[in-house]
């Protein structure tokens, strides 16, 4: 099946640091992934729709500036948390979906990455 | 915007215990409705969909969900369950606004004791 890779699943930094996560679509290519934010004991929060070539389209409340989203590719997406403080702390996960129709497929999610902020 | 609501947040059973999992969605209009799981440690995984067609829908692993629109509802059913069900169970809507991503709603934490 359709297979989404996080990297890295687990990173710590230091407040005031930046970091980059990527995601991937392994077996298929993906003209749009989405991003999440999972907080503990809570449900997804859609961040971000991210559109290969293209600008991504945040949520309301999101921080665009601080949530750098690069989709340089049919099968790469990376979410930068720029300037990373301790409430940036949390599980991010990326989605994206096989083919262009919403009904094509359903989406497939990575493993997530949990950020720790120092 | 289409939304879902699960109203259990957690969940104990025993095993062969029946099962049934609430949600309901606000959107008055055609809605696409799935449910996720999330084993410990890994990533979401389908369950099941409804798009259109028959009310009842089959999934994975011995799942169905009944989708009633005069209650706005979509729950989810196993009629008998297993120690390796426990995991965490999210409801979801198609949101046609923001790219079709999916909405979802607060999750619902499943334990299976033997």
């Amino acid at each position: 099946g359709a297979v989404v890779s996080q990297h890295p699943s687990r990173v710590i930094c230091k407040s005031g640091t930046s970091v980059k996560i990527e995601c991937r679509s392994l077996d298929f290519q993906a003209t749009t992934m989405f991003w999440y934010r999972q907080f503990p004991k809570q449900s997804l929060m859609l961040m971000a729709t991210s559109n290969e070539g293209s600008k991504a389209t945040y949520e309301q409340g999101v921080e665009k500036d601080k949530f750098l989203i690069n989709h340089a590719s049919l099968t790469l997406s990376t979410l930068t948390v720029t300037s990373a403080h301790p409430e940036d702390s949390s599980f991010y996960i990326c989605s994206a979906r096989v083919g262009e129709g919403y009904n094509s497929s359903p989406l497939h999610f990575g493993n997530g990455t949990r950020l720790t902020v120092t | 915007a289409q939304s879902v609501s699960q109203h259990n947040h957690h969940v104990i059973l025993s095993e062969a215990a029946s099962l049934e999992l609430g949600c309901n969605y606000s959107y008055g209009g055609t809605v696409n409705l799935f449910w996720y799981v999330q084993y410990p440690g890994q990533h979401l995984q389908l369950l099941l969909k409804y798009f259109s067609g028959d009310p009842l829908v089959k999934g994975i692993k011995g799942f169905e969900a009944e989708f009633i629109k005069s209650k706005f509802s979509f729950n989810l059913r196993k009629p008998s369950v297993q120690w390796s069900d426990t995991a965490e169970y999210f409801c979801a809507v198609l949101n046609s606004n923001s790219g079709y991503a999916l909405n979802f709603g607060k999750g619902t934490s499943l334990l299976v004791t033997p």
